[in-house]
C-alpha cells in the first residue's frame, strides 16, 4: 500500500513569511497527526484529527499555527508569520483508529522547514 | 500526563556487539509503548510495540523489548548489532487507546566497524 505523503520535502523561508505543508495519509485510515521534530529532539505532537475532527490541539501555537482536513482525507498545516524557532521537520503520520492495533502510527518522510 | 525518558542520548558500539537502549515512563494509566527507528533523512518506522500480554515484545531487524511495569522501563535489545544499525530510535507511550502520544528525546545509536 502506498505510504504517507508529504509536499514540499524542503522549504527556506524569511521569518514573518507564511508557509503551508500538505499531507496525504494512508488511504483509510481515520486518524492524522502533526508533529514538529526540532533538532536533536523527539517529534513533539501539534495536532491530532479524528476524520475531521480535532481530537488534541493542546501543543499548537494558535495564534500563529493552524490546520484543516476538510473532507477527512489529506491534510493542511500552516504558519503564519513564521518565526526562527520554527525551523524544524514536520512530520505527518497516520493510523488506522482501532484498540487491538494500539494506534501505530505510520509517518510520512517529513518537510524541512528552514526559516531565515 | 505521561513522559518518557531515554537515560542515553548516543551509544556507541562495536559492529557485532550486544547493545541495550534504555527506556522509561511515567503515566498514571495503562499504556501502549513503542519503539521508533529514524534512519538518516528518512520518516520514523515502527520497530515494535507492547500492548499487553507476553512482556517480552520482538520486532523488526532482530530487535527485541521488555516490557517491566515495576520498573516503568521498556529497554530495547539487539544481540549483535550491524553497521546498518546505525539510526536514532524514540521510546513512545501513549494511553486510552492512543491518545497522549509522547516521544522521547531519543538515542543517537553509532555501530562502529
Amino acid at each position: 500500500e502506498a505510504g504517507v505523503a508529504q509536499s514540499p520535502r524542503y522549504k527556506i523561508i524569511e521569518k514573518r513569511q507564511s508557509v503551508a505543508f500538505w499531507c496525504n495519509p494512508i488511504s483509510g485510515h481515520a486518524t492524522l497527526y502533526w508533529y514538529q521534530q526540532i533538532l536533536g529532539q523527539g517529534p513533539k505532537l501539534l495536532i491530532q484529527f479524528q476524520n475531521n475532527g480535532v481530537v488534541d490541539d493542546s501543543q499548537l501555537p494558535k495564534d500563529r499555527f493552524s490546520a484543516e482536513r476538510l473532507k477527512g482525507v489529506d491534510s493542511t498545516l500552516k504558519i503564519q508569520p513564521a518565526k526562527l524557532e520554527d525551523s524544524a521537520v514536520y512530520l505527518c503520520a497516520s493510523s488506522f483508529r482501532g484498540s487491538s492495533r494500539g494506534n501505530e502510527q505510520f509517518f510520512g518522510p517529513g518537510t524541512r522547514l528552514t526559516v531565515l | 500526563a505521561q513522559s518518557v525518558t531515554q537515560l542515553d542520548s548516543q551509544v556507541p558500539v562495536f559492529e557485532e556487539a550486544p547493545v541495550e537502549l534504555r527506556c522509561n515512563y511515567s503515566s498514571s494509566v495503562s499504556v501502549y509503548l513503542f519503539w521508533y527507528v529514524q534512519y538518516p533523512n528518512q520518516g520514523l518506522q515502527l520497530l515494535l510495540k507492547y500492548l499487553s500480554g507476553s512482556t517480552l515484545v520482538k520486532g523488526i531487524n532482530g530487535f527485541e523489548a521488555e516490557f517491566n511495569k515495576s520498573q516503568t522501563s521498556f529497554h530495547l535489545r539487539k544481540p549483535s548489532v550491524h553497521i546498518s544499525d546505525t539510526a536514532e530510535y524514540f521510546c513512545a507511550v501513549s494511553e486510552n487507546y492512543g491518545q497522549n502520544f509522547v516521544f522521547g528525546p531519543g538515542t543517537r545509536l553509532s555501530v562502529l566497524p
